[in-house]
């Protein structure tokens, strides 16, 4: 397998201009997640879908963020428009759905990130 | 105050020395995960563990769940070993990490 996918890699953009980045999990994985990560802050969380419905959008930074899983193969994320702030690699991950039983999870395979500058 | 915290930030060392990088954490979790990030990004999880020990190769990762510690060792360190190191914890009935703020190491030959 490929691995998690993301595109672009790199991408520079101007200040109020709308950026769309792209991401392709794992064939059979059922949760996809998004990830931010800054000098300041780190690595966050910022949304994350089982089975194609978004679960947890609580660390979407503001209504500027969205994202959307039509299908299991394939995910976006859209800032609209884009700031400054917004500048920072952001991550796509997959994992399989934890098992139920053991209620441990499984383990999570990140993509190589995609570059963001906002100038 | 973070919910995981990582300890030490920065971390130097010469070839060949046991390296042990600690994280601890203030909430119930289902997992904790031991990631390696190098330069140029990339993410590669090395460890999932819920309880014990596990190791792999020079790699070895603990777990104490009644304290919510966990360390990552790394014996006979070599300076490919250089990169941040992250612990990150699945919270107890989300799927979501959440991640300390990395251990950056070097190791010098």
């Amino acid at each position: 397998d490929a691995g998690v996918i993301q595109s672009p890699r790199h991408e520079v953009t101007e200040m109020g201009q709308e950026v769309t980045l792209r991401c392709k999990p794992i064939s059979g994985h059922n949760s996809l997640f998004w990830y931010r990560q800054t000098m300041m802050r780190g690595l966050e969380l910022l949304i994350y879908f089982n089975n194609n419905v978004p679960i947890d959008d609580s660390g979407m930074p503001e209504d500027r963020f969205s994202a959307k899983m039509p299908n299991a193969s394939f995910s976006t994320l859209k800032i609209q428009p884009s700031e400054p702030r917004d500048s920072a690699v952001y991550f796509c991950a997959s994992s399989p759905r934890q098992h139920a039983r053991r209620n441990s999870g499984n383990t999570i395979y990140f993509g190589e990130g995609s570059w963001l500058t906002v100038v | 105050k973070n919910e995981v915290e990582q300890s030490p930030q920065n971390l130097t060392a010469q070839e060949g020395e046991f390296i042990t990088i600690n994280c601890s954490y203030s909430v119930g979790i289902s997992a904790l995960h031991w990631l390696q990030q190098h330069p140029g990004g990339g993410i590669v999880s090395l460890f999932m563990l819920s309880s014990g020990k596990k190791k792999h190769g020079r790699l070895i990762a603990t777990i104490n769940i009644q304290e919510k510690h966990s360390s990552l060792h790394i014996t006979a360190s070599h300076p490919r070993d250089s990169a941040v190191y992250i612990c990150a914890v699945r919270k107890g009935g989300a799927d979501g990490l959440t991640f300390g703020k990395g251990t950056h190491l070097i190791i010098q030959p």
